[in-house]
């Protein structure tokens, strides 16, 4: 099983800012690696697909890089809409494994 | 638009079955495969099964395999989850999750609460 391992934990940053949030897989996933965000007692939302492929309706200032094992979402300027949980998982092989998440919240 | 709901959740005691369901409409749906995702209470997504668009393959994490069924009916757009043996640590929103080769739409949940 693929161990995907989120950092920061939490991330505290002010609306306007710069966050960059960590995906590391236990091994390589290729580009196979999907990025959710959750907001409380709401489903996930699709925001990145295949490493840096933005899903439909997603704004630009989500932008997603890396392969192998190494993988970043970054928000470029940081709406109030975006303070969420953000997920990563890889669809490279069962079984399907998603990281513990990181809390971005406003500071 | 593509909608997905859930139903069936509900209060069980360990040991018991329960069958979820979930509707799918605003897409062919014999021609998506379909996951169960589950999130226990102020936790982390962990996945569950997986069924192709014609049933043809099945997947089950090792944590449900040999307790729950999933199994889906496409002239009805429907996918399901029969859960049996259900423990404490099953207690989680279930959520329905279409799958493009990537998980694109989520349902909104349905709770399962495992208790005595």
């Amino acid at each position: 099983e693929i161990v995907l391992t989120q950092s920061p934990a939490t991330l505290s940053l002010s609306p306007g800012e710069r966050a960059t949030l960590s995906c590391r897989a236990s091994q390589s996933v290729s580009s196979y690696l999907v990025w959710f965000q959750q907001k409380p007692g709401q489903a996930p939302r699709l925001l990145i697909y295949d490493a840096s492929n933005r899903a439909t309706g997603i704004p630009a200032r989500f932008s997603g890089s890396g392969s192998g094992t190494d993988f970043t979402l970054t928000i470029s300027s940081l709406d109030p809409e975006d303070f969420a949980v953000y997920f990563c998982q890889q669809r490279y092989s069962w079984p399907y494994t998603f990281g513990q998440g990181t809390q971005l919240e406003i500071k | 638009e593509v909608q997905l709901v859930e139903s069936g959740g509900g209060l069980v005691q360990p040991g018991g079955s329960l069958k979820l369901s979930c509707a799918a409409s605003g897409f062919t749906f014999n021609t998506y495969g379909v996951n169960w995702v589950r999130q226990a209470p102020g936790k982390g997504l962990e996945w569950v099964s997986y069924i192709s668009g014609d049933s043809t393959t099945i997947k089950y994490a090792d944590s449900v395999k040999g307790r729950f069924t999933i199994s889906r009916d496409n002239a009805k757009s429907s996918l399901y989850l029969h859960m049996n043996s259900l423990r404490a640590e099953d207690t989680a929103v279930y959520y329905c999750a279409r799958e493009t080769g990537f998980i694109d739409y989520w349902g909104q949940g349905t709770l399962v609460t495992v208790s005595s």
